[in-house]
């Protein structure tokens, strides 16, 4: 159980155009879900926390405007990387809460960005 | 974001050998979560922490949770080419559930 899985899983686009990264929870629900970026030999960065059915949380640095998040339903969020550019190259990793007591968080496999 | 500092950074060791490797913060948690990543994929929860002072073992690996909230150590034992990869330590800081990644420390066996 507790399976998260992301779509795609790599993708290269050219400058200017956007991308979008689906997130889903397959076996249960998530109200909460997280957006994380790493580059490489680096840590995972949190991004944003994407609340379903409300607007995300974005973390100091982070521009909301470039990277759009909708967590639509208990089981999908997407993260829209807009107008992409060459320095948003990255691994985009989401996870979700779980509903247990210690809010523990799985995570997806991730996203291989690569910007022309 | 908050700092989790991992030491060492990278470690070089023979199959066989025993691993430590452990994890600071200047802030309390109330969770410790110990990740293992392998290149070209997400993080897989190897041990969780949820009390002070809580030793916890899963296979060949061991973690504590430090008495103060803010270190944790994670051991494995008889280390093996598959345990070849990036530990991250991780938790959500006593005020949030946002989680923060440690620096990483990077394993490499040699068989």
């Amino acid at each position: 159980g507790a399976v998260v899985s992301q779509h795609p899983s790599w993708v290269i686009c050219k400058s200017g155009t956007s991308v979008k990264i689906e997130c889903r929870s397959l076996d249960f629900q998530a109200t909460t879900m997280f957006w994380y970026r790493q580059f490489p030999k680096q840590s995972l960065m949190l991004m944003a926390t994407s609340n379903e059915g409300s607007k995300a949380t974005y973390e100091q640095g982070v521009e909301k405007d470039k990277f759009l998040i909708n967590h639509a339903s208990l089981t999908l969020s997407t993260l829209t990387v807009t107008s992409a550019h060459p320095e948003d190259s990255s691994f985009y990793i989401c996870s979700a809460e779980g509903t247990d007591e210690y809010n523990e968080q799985f995570f997806g496999p991730g996203t291989r960005l690569t910007v022309l | 974001g908050q700092q989790l500092n991992q030491s060492p950074q990278s470690m070089f060791i023979q199959e066989g050998e025993d691993v430590s490797m452990n994890c600071t913060s200047s802030s309390i948690f109330n969770t410790w979560l110990w990740y293992k990543q392998d290149p070209g994929e997400g993080p897989v929860l190897l041990i969780a922490l949820y009390k002070a002072g809580e030793l916890t073992s899963n296979g060949r690996l061991t973690a504590q949770f430090g008495i103060t909230r803010k270190d944790s150590f994670l051991n494995i034992s008889a280390s093996i080419p598959s345990d070849v990869g990036i530990y991250f330590c991780a938790g959500p800081i006593n005020t949030g559930n946002q989680f923060y990644f440690g620096t990483g420390t990077s394993l490499t066996v040699i068989p």
